[in-house]
């Protein structure tokens, strides 16, 4: 089974405050993807990643960068916190040319809350 | 600019009867559809899927259906369960797009008994 793993939970933090949101997965899969659910906005895509230190913005890049300096490792950073980024954040992982084409797996969210 | 939409935000059916969930996109280009499905305070997983080359898919329970001329797709789920309550969200993929899927935002089914 695919799995992926993100490093918290749930997050408080403040304005301004540095923030790392870690990500996971242990299927070897290229693709990595960072999303961020907000109620009547579904998912929207901030940033992907379709090799090791590859990225590519999303729909919604600013304020956020991200890192991927190992293939099973994908992290989301917010430079400087703000309150209009308080959200549930989604990364997720996929391969190539798997028999269900583009299909992502998720992990189980990040509830990120910014004062 | 949302191009995939989903224009019920919530809908609620019994037990035993069909759930049709929809789902409209705008860019033509989209080649692949999926449906997922979330719990709350669970990532989404994937339900079922679709190519445009096919107008329908079906899988136990749940079958999507996809109408290519108005960028239309739908899933039907029979018979709704109470385990089927949830938020079920639509996606739409082109190909050669490393596997980048663009989003509705989401209808949150409720089956009553």
């Amino acid at each position: 089974d695919v799995k992926v793993t993100q490093s918290s939970r749930y997050l408080v933090k403040r304005t301004g405050e540095k923030v790392f949101l870690e990500c996971v997965q242990d299927m070897d899969h290229e693709n990595m993807f960072w999303y961020r659910q907000d109620p009547g906005l579904g998912l929207r895509l901030i940033y992907f990643s379709y090799d090791v230190k590859m990225k590519e913005k999303g729909d919604i890049p600013e304020g956020y960068s991200v890192s991927r300096e190992k293939k099973e490792r994908f992290s989301l950073i917010l430079e400087s916190a703000s309150t209009n980024q308080t959200s549930m954040y989604l990364c997720a992982s996929s391969s190539i040319g798997t028999l269900s084409y583009n299909e992502q797996f998720f992990g189980p969210g990040t509830r990120l809350t910014v004062l | 600019d949302q191009q995939v939409k989903q224009n019920s935000p919530s809908l609620s059916v019994q037990e035993g009867r069909i759930s049709i969930l929809n789902c409209d996109y705008t860019n033509s280009m989209f080649d692949y559809f999926l449906w997922y499905k979330k719990y709350p305070a669970e990532g989404p997983t994937f339900l079922i899927s679709i190519s445009s080359i096919k107008d329908k898919n079906e899988d136990g329970r749940f079958t999507v259906f996809l109408n290519k001329s108005a960028k239309h797709l739908s899933l039907h789920i029979v018979p709704s369960q109470p385990g089927d309550s949830a938020v079920y969200f639509c996606a739409a993929a082109r190909t050669g797009t490393a596997s980048k899927l663009t989003f509705g935002t989401g209808t949150r089914l409720q089956v009553t008994l």
